[in-house]
């Protein structure tokens, strides 16, 4: 079965750095593009980046744009998010999740991790 | 960016009512939407994609209809494990985006 398990989060000051890993199973990783989407405490789910099954495209959320990469390693089945120049508004819960369609992608998100907490606070 | 607001923000229903939830996208995004469905404490479920088609493993009383810019779920009679947050979600332009969620309580 599809297991999909975040880790690397944690506290971090503000302007500081994070990386959080993705280590996915059950499924051919590298057929299939990957998604962050986060949730604030007590808020919404807010889509955060996307990157293609090889690797080729990466999209981000306008929010993070500049300060987020998104990255993969599919010789290791594990999909990465690298987070600076931190703000109070990164802090939330970070999902990462499959891509519905393997190839090109269907971009919804159709298995979701349980998440890794960040907070940014002094 | 696509802005997706869904309406009612709270839902207050007994258990075997129809819930009925809306999504409204800024602009056209054909039939690219889907719903997913997320209780506390747990990661979102995707429900239905391409607005109409259920999941793998989605119970029939769930479905979704509609196009462009005006979409809905419908929950035919609420069973107690439906008492959740439901969110839609657009695909047709980057970046992607989510709708702001319609909580249905129990009432």
């Amino acid at each position: 079965q599809v297991q999909l398990v975040e880790s690397g989060g944690g506290v971090v000051q503000p302007g500081g750095s994070l990386r959080l890993s993705c280590a996915a199973s059950g499924f051919s990783f590298s057929s299939y593009g990957m998604h962050w989407v986060r949730q604030a405490p007590g808020k919404g789910l807010e889509w955060v980046a996307f990157i293609r099954y090889d690797g080729s495209d990466k999209y981000y959320a306008d929010s993070v744009e500049g300060r987020f990469t998104i990255s993969r390693d599919n010789s290791k089945n594990t999909l990465y998010l690298q987070m600076n120049s931190l703000r109070a508004e990164d802090t939330a819960v970070y999902y990462c999740a499959k891509d519905s369609s393997s190839g090109w992608g269907g971009y919804y998100c159709d298995y979701w991790g349980q998440g890794t907490l960040v907070t940014v606070s002094a | 960016e696509i802005v997706l607001t869904q309406s009612p923000a709270t839902l207050s229903l007994s258990p075997g009512e129809r819930a009925t939830l809306s999504c409204r996208a800024s602009q056209s995004v054909s039939s690219y939407l889907a719903w997913y469905q997320q209780k506390p404490g747990q990661a979102p479920r995707l429900l239905i994609y391409d607005a109409s088609n259920r999941a793998t493993g989605v119970p029939t009383r769930f479905s979704g209809s509609g196009s462009e810019t005006d979409f809905t779920l419908t929950i035919s009679s609420l069973e107690p494990e439906d008492f959740a947050v439901y969110y839609c979600q657009q695909r047709t332009n980057w970046p992607l985006s989510f709708g702001g969620g319609t909580k249905v309580e129990i009432k």
